[in-house]
């Protein structure tokens, strides 16, 4: 089975600076796709970024981007410039496209930006 | 174009009554999927559907808990006999097939008294 480990419960960061969180996962899969989902306090899940296992370029959106290492099985996200409507939950995910699409989700790191 | 869908936002049942959550996918979605959130916890995969079929239901207690994705008309999650650790937000997701991408609705947060 899959699993999905942030280890950062919490982070917090000054508004305009940047922020990395951490993600690491574990499959014996070739193919997957992984997720980053921001949780704001309406509690509504938005999709950040998404990255395809099998494209070597790091999936970049905006101030959003991957930092994936397929053979250490690690998907870290870069937040630059940092904005006060960042604070949110952010959570990694899993998805296996050959098994039934489930998302495999993390605990989940809470983010602060700080003004 | 309309985002996921899900009513209602809060539902509050005593102890043994019966929770219907329901969710309508966005518009050429076929593929729903319902996850669970417990305070301070990730979310946790419950079931998978397609219209009229369950696909993957290896997230769902077997007992009490019961999904539907009909022909016509929203999704349903069922909770029979409702216990106070079925407490939590419920979120439903959707997806077009074969795009791995899937959108959520805003959840329905459930209160057993």
């Amino acid at each position: 089975a899959q699993t999905v480990t942030q280890s950062q419960p919490e982070m917090s960061v000054q508004e305009a600076e940047t922020v990395t969180l951490s993600c690491t996962y574990d499959t014996s899969e070739s193919n997957y796709y992984l997720f980053w989902y921001k949780q704001p306090p309406s509690r509504q899940m938005i999709l950040v970024i998404r990255q395809e296992a099998y494209k070597q370029q790091n999936a970049t959106e905006n101030r959003f981007s991957v930092n994936f290492q397929k053979a250490a099985k690690s998907f870290s996200l870069k937040i630059s410039d940092s904005q006060l409507g960042d604070t949110a939950m952010y959570f990694c995910a899993f998805m296996n496209p050959g098994g039934s699409e489930k998302l495999v989700f993390g605990k989940g790191t809470k983010l602060t930006v700080n003004p | 174009n309309a985002g996921v869908m899900q009513n209602p936002r809060h539902l509050v049942r005593r102890r043994g009554q019966e929770a219907r959550l329901r969710c309508s996918p966005m518009k050429g979605h076929s593929h729903v999927y319902w996850y669970r959130q417990l305070p301070e916890e990730g979310l946790k995969f419950m079931v998978y559907l397609q219209k009229e079929n369950i696909i993957d239901e290896s997230g769902m207690p077997k007992e009490r808990f019961s999904a539907e994705f009909p022909k016509e008309g929203p999704s349903i999650l069922r909770i029979q006999q409702v216990v106070r650790g079925d407490s939590a937000a419920y979120f439903c997701a959707s997806s077009r097939p074969s795009t791995y991408e899937q959108f959520f609705g805003p959840g329905t947060r459930l209160t057993v008294l």
